[in-house]
């Protein structure tokens, strides 16, 4: 079935640095969602990208979608202590039963840590 | 407007005892699911559903059971509990299966011994 890899695993940066996780996916994806989850937290939707190619900004985050739709990358520009957590990248699969059934799959995330 | 509603927020439960995890949403949101987060595994999808009295197995099914008879509910039944189901469960919802933002609950911390 489709799997969905991101890397690093984890990342400890000095504030002010920048941070970049990367998600790759076994198959092509018809979209790509980020999420941002705290440290004790739940999972809080980013953004979702949906064109080949693809490249939205917030404020200091860039999300990338490839040009094949099979990767996608998250960069944040100086880092702050605001942004510790991790980071997941989900994408749709087909479920078992087929048709128009899905179902969403996430990476397991790359944990973020910020040194003030 | 409440979004997703988790009970309980912590458990702890005697190995072979069952209990249900309940999940709400008063969105109108066709897909919920559950998951779970272990330390370095990320969200693993239990079982979703696409709609009411519709649902399918993820990746991590076994010994967890479903069902939905209603939009609104999505509850999760653990049948005979393991300390391998020490976890942190997630419901999530959206309205529509993969295509759209998909809202999270607080969580359940479940511990079993």
């Amino acid at each position: 079935g489709q799997q969905v890899m991101q890397i690093p695993q984890y990342q400890h940066v000095q504030e002010g640095e920048d941070f970049t996780t990367y998600c790759n996916s076994s198959t092509t994806l018809s979209n790509i969602q980020w999420y941002k989850q705290r440290p004790g937290g739940h999972p809080v939707f980013l953004i979702q990208l949906v064109k080949s190619g693809e490249v939205k900004k917030q404020k200091r985050l860039t999300f990338q979608f490839g040009e094949a739709k099979k990767n996608s990358s998250l960069h944040i520009t100086a880092t702050q202590t605001t942004d510790v957590g991790t980071y997941f990248c989900a994408g749709p699969a087909r479920g078992s039963s087929g048709g128009s059934n899905y179902k969403l799959t996430f990476g397991k995330g790359t944990l973020l840590t910020v040194n003030p | 407007n409440a979004g997703v509603t988790q009970t309980p927020k912590f458990q702890v439960l005697k190995t072979g005892q069952s209990m249900t995890l309940q999940c709400a949403q008063d969105m109108n949101h066709e897909y919920m699911s559950w998951y779970r987060q272990d330390p370095g595994m990320g969200l693993r999808l239990i079982h979703y559903s696409v709609g009411a009295g519709i649902t399918d197995q993820g990746e991590v099914p076994n010994g967890y059971n479903v069902s939905r008879s209603t939009t609104e509910d999505f509850p999760l039944r653990l049948l005979s509990a393991a300390p391998s189901q020490t976890s942190v469960y997630f419901c999530a919802s959206s309205y529509s299966w993969g295509g759209t933002e998909a809202f999270f609950g607080q969580g359940t911390r479940l511990t079993v011994v």
